[in-house]
C-alpha cells in the first residue's frame, strides 16, 4: 500500500459522537486525499491537502473537516457523526496532484449506529 | 456533470482468456487516465496509467488503449488468471481538480 497506513481500520460509533480517522504516509508525498466509497457511488473525494496546513474541499465535504499539521499525517474528522456517514474511507497520496498517480491506503470501515 | 463511466458492471471470463474492460469519458479536457484494481476488503491498487499524448501503453500482461476521438479507454488483460478477479476502476484527471472515478467493473475469472 505504498507506505500508507490508516487507523483505525474498523470503527463502530453512535450518532452524534465525534470521530477522527488518521492517515499516515512514509513517502513524503505532497498531496493527500480522503475519499469515501459507497455502493453505487464509487469513490468520492471529501477533502484533499496540497501541503502542510493547505487543504481544500472535495465533492462531498459537508459534515467533514480535515487537518494536516505535518507532511506525513492527514486527519479526517466527523464533528458529529450521522448514519449517512457510514462508509469505507480511503486515504490516498500523490507527489504531483491530479496529474499524477494516486496511491491508496487499506481503508477504514466506519459504522455509525 | 461530466463523469467517467464503464460500459459493463460485470464481466465473466474463463482462465486463460483475454479480458477487455471498457470505460467512456466525456471531458475532452482530461489529459491523464488511470486504471485501478480493487480486491475485496482492500484499497484500490494502481495498475497502469496513460497520458493524452499517447494512444497505447503496455505493462506486464496489461495494455491500456486510449481513443480520444470517441473518448474511450480500455484495459486489456492477457491470459486472465483467477487472481485477476476484482473490481476495476478507470479514473480521469480533469485539469485543475482531483481524479474522477468511474463506478467500476467486476471481473470474475473461472478456472
Amino acid at each position: 500500500d505504498a507506505g500508507i497506513t490508516q487507523s483505525p481500520r474498523h470503527k463502530v460509533t453512535e450518532t452524534g459522537t465525534p470521530v477522527t480517522l488518521r492517515c499516515h504516509q512514509t513517502e513524503n508525498h505532497r498531496y493527500m486525499y480522503w475519499y469515501r466509497q459507497d455502493p453505487g457511488h464509487g469513490l468520492r473525494l471529501i477533502h484533499y491537502s496540497y501541503g502542510v496546513k493547505d487543504t481544500d474541499k472535495g465533492e462531498v465535504s459537508d459534515g467533514y473537516s480535515v487537518s494536516r499539521s505535518k507532511t506525513e499525517d492527514f486527519l479526517l474528522t466527523l464533528e458529529s457523526a450521522t448514519s449517512s456517514q457510514t462508509s469505507v474511507y480511503f486515504c490516498a497520496i500523490s507527489s504531483s496532484g491530479s496529474t499524477d498517480t494516486q496511491y491508496f491506503g487499506p481503508g477504514t470501515r466506519l459504522t455509525v449506529l | 456533470g461530466e463523469s467517467v463511466g464503464l460500459h459493463l458492471p460485470t464481466l465473466s471470463v474463463q482462465e486463460g482468456d483475454n479480458s477487455i474492460i471498457n470505460c467512456a469519458y466525456s471531458n475532452s479536457a482530461s489529459d491523464y487516465f488511470i486504471w485501478y484494481k480493487q480486491e475485496s476488503g482492500k484499497g484500490p491498487q494502481f495498475i497502469i496509467d496513460i497520458r493524452s499524448n499517447m494512444d497505447k501503453r503496455q505493462g506486464q500482461r496489461v495494455t491500456v488503449l486510449l481513443n480520444k476521438t470517441v473518448k474511450h479507454l480500455s484495459l486489456q488483460i492477457a491470459a486472465t488468471q483467477p487472481g485477476d478477479s476484482a473490481v476495476y476502476f478507470c479514473a480521469e484527471n480533469q485539469a485543475g481538480t482531483a481524479l474522477i472515478f468511474g463506478k467500476g467493473t467486476t471481473l470474475s475469472v473461472s478456472s
